[in-house]
């Protein structure tokens, strides 16, 4: 079983809608959680840390349910400059886990 | 801002030669990675350093080795290179210990072996 799981997707929205994006991790000893962004043929970037307690950036919210094992990704008011693919990272230890990507493309 | 440098954003190599690829941190950062990534696979980590002088395998080591004799640099080395070595691989750094554990990218080397 993967560490990290994700939908894969494609996801492609027109612009101004709101889209959500799930990650499932397998260990319960996991302790930190991410959302990676990365744009085609760069590098990934940071796009926000996870809390349990859930956590927002301006159109961006993250969520984190300890308990069913997943992390969320919502973005509101899709814009074009949102097209990526978004990674689902988790930390245990000294090592990261990543899922695959999930890739949104936002039409005009 | 936290800087991973990697020397080459391109190279194309020959099967059979051994292959060089650095990575420079600049934020003191003990833990430091190599990872590939392809089309569908995701990343997929070669191998890891946490201090200066030690390593440990990732899930895809075999091919590859590392080297840290200094902190702030860790290169990976093809030994002898394969055409199933052509990939995008990315070099990380992060700071264990801390609250969120953030891990900083490179930019990437594209490597082709043909």
């Amino acid at each position: 079983r993967k560490e990290v799981e994700q939908d894969p997707g494609p996801f492609n929205v027109p612009e101004g809608a709101t889209v959500a994006f799930n990650c499932t991790y397998s260990n319960s000893a996991s302790q930190s959680f991410f959302w990676y962004r990365q744009d085609c043929r760069k590098e990934p970037k940071l796009l926000m840390s996870v809390y349990s307690s859930g956590n927002e950036d301006g159109r961006f919210t993250a969520q984190l349910n300890r308990a069913s094992q997943y992390i969320s990704l919502l973005i509101r008011d899709s814009k074009l400059s949102d097209s990526a693919t978004y990674l689902c990272v988790v930390n245990g230890g000294n090592q990261f886990y990543f899922g695959t990507g999930t890739s949104l493309t936002v039409i005009p | 801002d936290v800087k991973v440098t990697q020397s080459s954003r391109y190279l194309v190599k020959r099967t059979g030669e051994k292959v060089f690829l650095e990575c420079v941190q600049d934020m003191d950062h003990e833990n430091m990675f190599w990872y590939r990534q392809d089309p569908g696979l995701g990343l997929r980590l070669i191998y890891f350093s946490y201090d200066v002088k030690m390593k440990e395998k990732g899930d895809i080591p075999e091919g590859y080795s590392v080297s840290r004799e200094k902190k702030e640099r860790f290169s990976l080395i093809l030994e002898s290179a394969s055409t199933n070595q052509t990939s995008m691989y990315l070099c990380a750094s992060s700071r264990p210990g801390t609250n969120q554990n953030i891990q900083y990218f490179g930019a990437g080397t594209r490597l082709s072996v043909l």
